[in-house]
């Protein structure tokens, strides 16, 4: 099945930019997302890239795609405080209906 | 509002003792999973359903089993539950025909079993 990986801590200053990165093994994956879980909180879809592009931007969210190397990475440009959350990387894959996980990292902003 | 609600948010049981974790949601979505989160392993998808009557395995369903009767309720079912089902989960539902395949989650209920 699809395998996602993500490195599991990631720790940035107040202000610098966070790049979490996340490889994933379906090459056939049509949607990638990247989730965000805050404290005691559920997921919430922060942003997504269609498998056609290699880059979205959306304020300070910058979303990369390597299809070739199949790899995915989220930038956060000017970290916040309110930024510290689990990042968790997904990938559509085995058809519509079947969304894989990563194991999530955990971004801890300092001030 | 629109949103995903689970109960009980939190519980504590004994191995054996048969428990029910309700999921409703009032967005008429036709897909609906359950996932359960754990350190250092991320969501692992348990069941899923892709309409009323219509339910599928994931990829740790063993322990579990799920029912969806009406449209808004998946409940999730323990029948003898056992200290390695500690964990914490969430219910999730989607639209057929959203493209994107956005999932939408409820807020996860954390479950201690003795």
């Amino acid at each position: 099945g699809e395998d996602v990986e993500q490195s599991l801590f990631l720790s940035v200053r107040e202000g610098d930019s966070s790049v979490i990165n996340c490889t994933y093994t379906d090459s056939s994956s049509t949607y990638l997302y990247w989730y965000k879980q805050e404290p005691g909180a559920g997921l919430q879809l922060l942003t997504y890239i269609f498998s056609n592009m290699d880059m979205k931007q959306d304020q300070r969210l910058t979303v990369l795609l390597n299809k070739k190397d199949k790899h995915l990475s989220l930038r956060i440009a000017d970290t916040q405080t309110g930024d510290s959350a689990i990042y968790f990387c997904a990938v559509n894959s085995g058809g519509y209906q079947k969304v894989t996980f990563g194991t999530g990292t955990k971004l801890q902003v300092i001030p | 509002e629109a949103q995903v609600t689970q109960n009980p948010r939190y519980l504590i049981t004994v191995t054996g003792k048969k428990l029910t974790v309700t999921c409703s949601q009032n967005m008429n979505h036709e897909y609906m999973s359950w996932y359960r989160q754990d350190p250092g392993l991320g969501l692992r998808q348990i069941y899923y359903s892709m309409n009323v009557e219509v339910t599928d395995k994931g990829d740790v369903p063993e322990g579990y089993k799920v029912s969806r009767k009406e449209k808004r309720n998946f409940p999730l079912i323990l029948e003898s539950p056992s200290p390695n089902q500690t964990s914490l989960y969430f219910c999730a539902s989607r639209p057929d025909g959203l493209l994107t395949g956005e999932l939408f989650f409820g807020e996860g209920s954390r479950l201690t079993v003795l």
